[in-house]
């Protein structure tokens, strides 16, 4: 079965710093990945998602992702990080009928 | 375009007494519909999903029950409520499993006393 890590359970940047995410996966073949955004008491927003094709893709309020095959990664990146990014950050993985999630990475910003 | 709607937002219930969460799904026919509960501080933890009306799957055995009565609305029930089904609840829809992508709804903050 595949299963997602996040190694970072939380990270402070400084607001106009870059910022990455890290999200390792498992499984056999290419999954569909996705990174998912969630702001204290509230639902989850998807962010972006990678199906196959180009291996950075672009998502909503200026994150990107990138897939990189060898070493089964998902990070997910932000050149300037803006206070309003405070938020939880989930990576899931979405294969074999299967989706799942890991366990999130709380992102705080220092102004 | 698809909206999802999950009610009441919070609650507040003693042990013991019964719960219904209900989550409906607009602009959309024949979503995948599912339940999560998320811990404080915790992941998502997948409760039941559902393909089709009357169609349900559970993931985790416990004291919680879904069902599917209509095409977009799903409910989860319990009748006996314990302390440790505090949480929060999250209702997501998918356009179906060869895309995985899940919607979520606001959730409903459930507080056992």
């Amino acid at each position: 079965a595949q299963s997602v890590t996040q190694p970072d359970i939380h990270i402070t940047v400084s607001e106009g710093a870059s910022l990455e995410l890290r999200c390792n996966y498992s499984y056999g073949a290419t999954p569909y990945l996705f990174w998912y955004v969630q702001s204290p008491g509230q639902g989850l927003q998807l962010l972006l998602k990678y199906f196959s094709g180009d291996t950075l893709v672009q998502g909503i309020k200026g994150f990107e992702a990138e897939f990189k095959r060898s070493q089964s990664s998902f990070n997910l990146r932000k050149p300037s990080v803006h206070w309003s990014d405070a938020a939880e950050y989930f990576c899931a993985v979405g294969a074999a009928g299967d989706m799942r999630f890991g366990a999130g990475t709380r992102l705080t910003v220092k102004p | 375009s698809q909206t999802i709607h999950q009610w009441p937002a919070t609650l507040v219930q003693p042990v013991g007494s019964p719960l219904s969460l209900e989550c409906t799904v607009e602009g959309t026919s024949n979503p995948n519909l599912y339940w999560y509960r998320q811990a404080a501080g915790r992941g998502l933890q997948l409760l039941f999903y559902s393909v089709g009306i009357g169609q349900i799957s559970s993931e985790v055995p416990q004291n919680l029950s879904a069902s599917r009565p209509q095409d977009r609305q799903f409910i989860l029930s319990s009748k006996k409520l314990l302390l440790s089904d505090s949480g929060f609840y999250l209702c997501a829809w998918s356009p179906g499993q060869k895309t995985y992508e899940q919607y979520f709804g606001p959730g409903t903050r459930l507080t056992v006393t």
